[in-house]
């Protein structure tokens, strides 16, 4: 079965710096990797997804995510934070199930607490 | 606007008083589930459908009952709730096929409170 790691619960940021949230997983085969971002009281928004190709992603809002199978790793990455990031972000990976069912595994999530 | 649609957004009850949360999408989704999400733990799955009249357990379904009669609507039932059912939910819909058409629309969230 797959799974996923996060390994930071809260991160805390000044406005304007760099910002790097890890996500690692654990599956078998090449896996269908997510970034989903919860403001308060919000539903969740695909940041942005892996699914082949090129292993580094671009997603809404600024961020990106690397794909490092090595390292079985998708940190997710914005070289620049602004205040209405603050956010909880959910790393999620996708396994094919049989027919066509794709099962998606959620991480606990990372809060991000942007200070000014 | 293409959406899932969550109702009640709020919701408290008392043990063993059978309730409905419904869940309706407007993109012609095959693929439905309905999510927990609690401190701590992420988001569990409770249960899914590939498509109508097709359903099958996530990985937390006790307590819970679905059905899918029609595309669109996937309802959570909670027959007789217990506070351990206390949670935020979500429902979600996407595509059934893998590969990029398979991404998954969640709704805005029901926040229910069993006392």
């Amino acid at each position: 079965a797959q799974s996923v790691t996060q390994p930071d619960i809260h991160i805390t940021v000044s406005e304007g710096a760099s910002l790097e949230l890890r996500c690692n997983y654990s599956y078998g085969a090449t896996p269908y990797l997510f970034w989903y971002v919860q403001s308060p009281g919000q539903g969740l928004q695909l940041l942005l997804k892996y699914f082949s190709g090129d292993t580094l992603v671009q997603g809404i809002k600024g961020f990106e995510a690397e794909f490092k199978r090595s390292q079985s790793s998708f940190n997710l990455r914005k070289p620049s934070v602004h205040w209405s990031d603050a956010a909880e972000y959910f790393c999620a990976v996708g396994a094919k199930r049989s027919g066509g069912y794709q099962k998606v595994t959620f991480g606990i999530g990372t809060k991000l607490q942007v200070i000014p | 606007e293409a959406q899932v649609t969550q109702n009640p957004r709020y919701l408290i009850t008392v043990t063993g008083k059978k309730l409905t949360v419904t869940c309706s999408q407007n993109m012609n989704h095959e693929y439905m589930s309905w999510y927990r999400q609690d401190p701590g733990l992420g988001l569990r799955q409770i249960y899914y459908s590939m498509n109508v009249e097709v359903t099958d357990k996530g990985d937390v379904p006790e307590g819970y009952k679905v059905s899918r009669k029609e595309k669109r609507n996937f309802p959570l039932i909670l027959e007789s709730p217990s506070p351990n059912q206390t949670s935020l939910y979500f429902c979600a819909s996407s595509f059934r096929t893998t590969g990029t058409k398979n991404i998954q629309y969640f709704g805005a969230g029901t926040r229910l409170s069993v006392l």
